[in-house]
């Protein structure tokens, strides 16, 4: 059964420390790698797409990279407005099985 | 910026009512996607359509229906609205080529009393 876990489900930081978030996935065939931001009472905002292991990209104070059988988010001197919810997502077949979402605080 | 909107964006209503939650994407996508998230779970997919009179159910049981007469709109309706069915409802629209992002609408978060 295709499955996505996300850890820690939650995380709080000081503004400028810096932290990974993590996404296993086990997901036969995988189309991509998805991460989604979301601030509350919101949709989520789309960040990446990985498609294949060793691939990385980076946004601003994000980068996001993938294996082949997790993928990490890396956030680097965060700021509060950083905090938000961040979804993992993989695809299989034109569907994404989305992760429970790591909820990251960044304290001033 | 996504062009993917959602009404209403909040609707309290009694037990036994019919709802239809709206989405319309201004962007020619052909598949659309319906997903439902109770707070601090994941999103669960619920139906999606690839196109005009093309309409699936997802992974997670839903007494919902959906409609798909228009490319642009993708609405979903419950014909009797139960407690259960209070939740966060998240529509997405994607382009048909390739493995591109999922745009996502604002939500409609539903409360059934």
């Amino acid at each position: 059964e295709d499955q996505v876990t996300q850890s820690p489900e939650a995380l709080r930081l000081q503004e400028g420390e810096s932290s990974s978030l993590n996404c296993s996935y086990t997901v036969s065939g995988l189309r991509g790698l998805f991460w989604y931001r979301q601030d509350p009472g919101k949709g989520p905002e789309f960040l990446f797409t990985l498609y294949s292991a060793g691939e990385e990209k980076e946004k601003e104070r994000l980068k996001a990279t993938l294996t082949k059988k997790e993928s990490f988010l890396h956030i680097t001197a965060p700021k509060p407005e950083d905090s938000a919810t961040y979804l993992c997502a993989a695809e299989r077949a034109q569907k994404l099985v989305f992760g429970q979402g790591t909820r990251l605080t960044i304290n001033p | 910026e996504a062009d993917i909107y959602q009404t209403p964006r909040y609707l309290v209503i009694g037990t036994g009512k019919k709802i239809t939650l709206e989405c319309s994407q201004t962007m020619g996508h052909d598949k659309m996607y319906w997903y439902q998230q109770d707070p601090g779970m994941e999103l669960h997919l619920i139906h999606y359509s690839y196109g005009v009179n093309s309409t699936e159910k997802g992974d997670l049981s839903s007494e919902s229906t959906v409609s798909r007469i228009r490319t642009e709109h993708f609405p979903l309706t419950l014909e009797s609205a139960r407690p259960s069915h209070t939740s966060q409802y998240l529509c997405a629209s994607r382009a048909g080529t390739g493995a591109g992002e999922l745009f996502f609408g604002e939500g409609s978060r539903l409360t059934v009393l």
